[in-house]
């Protein structure tokens, strides 16, 4: 049972290139988050899906989309990389009153 | 955007000492959670508060609900070399799917040996 998986691990763009974040969870849970940490600002919600076929705006949606592909994928994409994205990206997983389950990031700079 | 009040910011102690942190926020919360970080990972849930008084204990670690319901603190007792890392407070109103936690700014704890 492999929780939360996101991939990849690691990335380096450069300002301009498009980049997709790939997470999966093998909970059956029905919401699914990403989340950006900055050093200083704890985490702040990007998207959220609170269930297969819908998607919503969380804090700090500027920037990036989200695909809700199944009930198991939630993908976050950046079309056209930028300096200020440069953070750490954790999507997140749950059922309805239950805490979240993270995975474990991807860690993204941008040049 | 929303954000819950963490202090301290970072804690340094040596190993056996007593840690204590706390969040404060305007909002009043239903739940409240706490979630340690260790470098390199994810936020990994400690103990979750759903009752305004509620006193919780995990282990070495104790949380509480304060009675306003916009406050929590987290004790650990007898810190060990493994309690380093980012402790995070997140609250949550209750309201189904589409409720969002707001998490505080982080504690960075350092325990010497």
């Amino acid at each position: 049972n492999a929780g939360v998986t996101q991939t990849p691990k690691f990335q380096v763009l450069k300002t301009g290139q498009s980049m997709t974040l790939q997470c999966a969870q093998d909970m059956n849970h029905n919401s699914m988050y990403w989340y950006r940490q900055d050093p200083g600002m704890g985490l702040r919600l990007i998207y959220y899906s609170a269930s297969e076929g819908t998607t919503d705006k969380g804090e700090v949606p500027n920037g990036y989309n989200v695909s809700r592909l199944n009930k198991r994928e939630f993908s976050l994409r950046l079309e056209s990389a930028a300096p200020s994205q440069t953070s750490v990206y954790f999507c997140a997983s749950r059922d309805n009153n239950s805490p979240l389950h993270f995975g474990n990031g991807t860690r993204l700079t941008v040049t | 955007g929303q954000q819950l009040n963490q202090s301290p910011q970072s804690m340094f102690i040596q190993e056996g000492e007593d840690v204590s942190m706390n969040c404060t926020s305007s909002s009043i919360f239903n739940t409240w959670l706490w979630y340690k970080q260790d470098p390199g990972e994810g936020p990994v849930l400690l103990i979750a508060l759903y009752k305004a008084g509620e006193l919780t204990s995990n282990g070495r670690l104790t949380a509480q609900f304060g009675t306003t319901r916009k406050d929590s603190f987290l004790n650990i007792s007898a810190s060990i070399p493994s309690d380093v890392g980012i402790y995070f407070c997140a609250g949550q109103l209750r309201g189904g799917a589409t409720n969002k936690l707001i998490f505080g700014t982080g504690t960075l704890l350092a325990v010497q040996p």
